[in-house]
């Protein structure tokens, strides 16, 4: 069925470097623009980054920008986020979530399960 | 940058009850707003597109409205299933959610 499936969380210590994948699966990933979107414990929805359908383009948040980086192999139906200098405040689970195209755009209309990750200080 | 105001933080409400939920933007996002449910540990799931656009499955009882800098969720008879968190998100240049409505018992 259509998903997303997330992997590579874990506990890493603060100052080390993670990396994230996302799988897609049963839609034509390479013409999606996709995102990463994270959850603190116990707190709100915070929009990490986005990678356009054919990586070309990316935009980041303030928090995360010069330390992570998008990135997407349409050949593997794969979405990746690198993750450098992690802080403890990067603790969160981590979606990655597909950009809805048409009446749509702007919006995250499938989302993945989450992938935990926790910075130890 | 966007400000998004999302009130209120938490909603107490028992079954059959109407509910409204508020999403203000400290600027136009003309009509770039969904609204999306999140229940305790799983993902966040799209309820409404472009501020009034019913996601395809989503009960009727759901509803959006607004236009501008101000926008509404309601679900018209609260039921067993829609005890959780609401969240909208706003497109202004980059995606900003509010702080979320978590509606409870």
């Amino acid at each position: 069925q259509v998903q997303l499936v997330e992997s590579g969380g874990g506990v890493v210590q603060s100052g080390r470097s993670l990396r994230l994948s996302c799988a897609a699966s049963a839609f034509t990933f390479s013409t999606f623009s996709m995102h990463w979107v994270r959850q603190a414990p116990g707190k709100g929805l915070e929009w990490v980054a986005l990678v356009s359908f054919d990586g070309t383009n990316t935009f980041y948040a303030d928090s995360v920008t010069g330390r992570f980086t998008i990135a997407r192999d349409n050949s593997k139906n794969t979405l990746y986020l690198h993750m450098n200098s992690l802080r403890p405040d990067d603790t969160a689970f981590y979606y990655c979530a597909r950009e809805g195209r048409a009446t749509r755009f702007h919006t995250l209309d499938l989302w993945g399960h989450g992938t935990k990750v926790t910075v130890s200080s | 940058d966007i400000h998004v105001t999302q009130s209120p933080s938490t909603l107490s409400a028992s079954v059959g009850d109407r509910l409204t939920i508020t999403c203000r933007a400290s600027q136009s996002i003309n009509s770039w707003l969904a609204w999306y449910q999140q229940k305790p540990g799983k993902a966040p799931k799209l309820l409404i597109y472009k501020a009034s656009t019913l996601e395809t499955g989503v009960p009727s009882r759901f509803s959006g409205s607004g236009s501008g800098t101000e926008f509404t969720l309601t679900i018209s008879s609260l039921q067993p299933d829609d005890y959780a968190t609401y969240y909208c998100q706003v497109f202004s240049g980059y995606w900003t959610f509010g702080q979320g409505t978590k509606v409870e018992i």
